[in-house]
């Protein structure tokens, strides 16, 4: 067991670029987290998939965020025509849902922290 | 999913034991209730889960009454090391964890 990795752990942009974050999970669980964090605040939710389906998306994701997860496997977080107010940690989490009962543990990535100047 | 509410800040010495507790009033039958510990500039690790009763791990223990409408984090023992923001969550097997701004915990020699 690896645990989550997330890719690049840092990444500096203009305004207006766009930028693609990678995350790998634990190589057998199915659901896959994305949230963003800011200093001084806790995690909150961006997005999530139960293998390769995309199943909720919060409001905070708007249209220049996108998320995909083709295989199943890893997947991206893409945000286009940066804004400064971008400027955040991203957290990647990943879980395996157990019967009986299905609850879950997510195990979270060390993130991707992102300055837009 | 249930809102939690825990203390801004903690403080504390090396050696003694920690208590953190979250009140979270509107827990659903089917919520778990999660611990994270958060360093500056990683990720939340998984602490401990639990769902009524007492669950004790290597790390810690949780204490969740008979009503579930708060949880006890107990870490024995402090150590500098344990410096870190602790977050109590709900949670279901529906998906996403709601997250609060967590407590700050500041363990002094």
């Amino acid at each position: 067991d690896t645990g989550v990795s997330q890719d690049p752990r840092h990444k500096i942009t203009k305004r207006g670029q766009n930028v693609t974050f990678r995350c790998d999970p634990i190589s057998e669980h199915n659901r896959l987290y994305w949230y963003r964090q800011t200093l001084g605040q806790g995690p909150e939710f961006l997005t999530y998939f139960q293998n390769e389906a995309q199943l909720e998306k919060s409001r905070l994701l708007s249209d220049r965020f996108s998320a995909e997860r083709p295989k199943g496997s890893f997947s991206t977080l893409e945000i286009q025509r940066t804004e400064q107010g971008d400027s955040a940690m991203y957290l990647c989490a990943s879980s395996l849902p157990r019967p009986p009962d299905f609850q879950e543990t997510q195990y979270f990535g060390p993130g991707t922290r992102l300055l837009v100047l | 999913l249930a809102k939690t509410t825990q203390p801004i800040s903690m403080d504390s010495y090396e050696g003694q034991e920690v208590n953190i507790t979250c009140s979270h009033n509107n827990i659903a039958t089917n919520d778990y209730i999660t611990w994270y510990q958060q360093f500056p500039s990683q990720g939340p690790r998984f602490i401990i889960q639990g769902y009524k009763t007492k669950v004790t791990n290597e790390v810690a223990s949780l204490f969740i009454p008979a009503d579930r409408k708060s949880s006890t984090l107990s870490l024995p023992r402090v150590s500098l090391s344990d410096t870190a923001v602790y977050y109590c969550l709900g949670n279901t097997n529906a998906g996403k964890s709601t997250f609060g701004d967590g407590t700050t915990l500041t363990v002094k020699p």
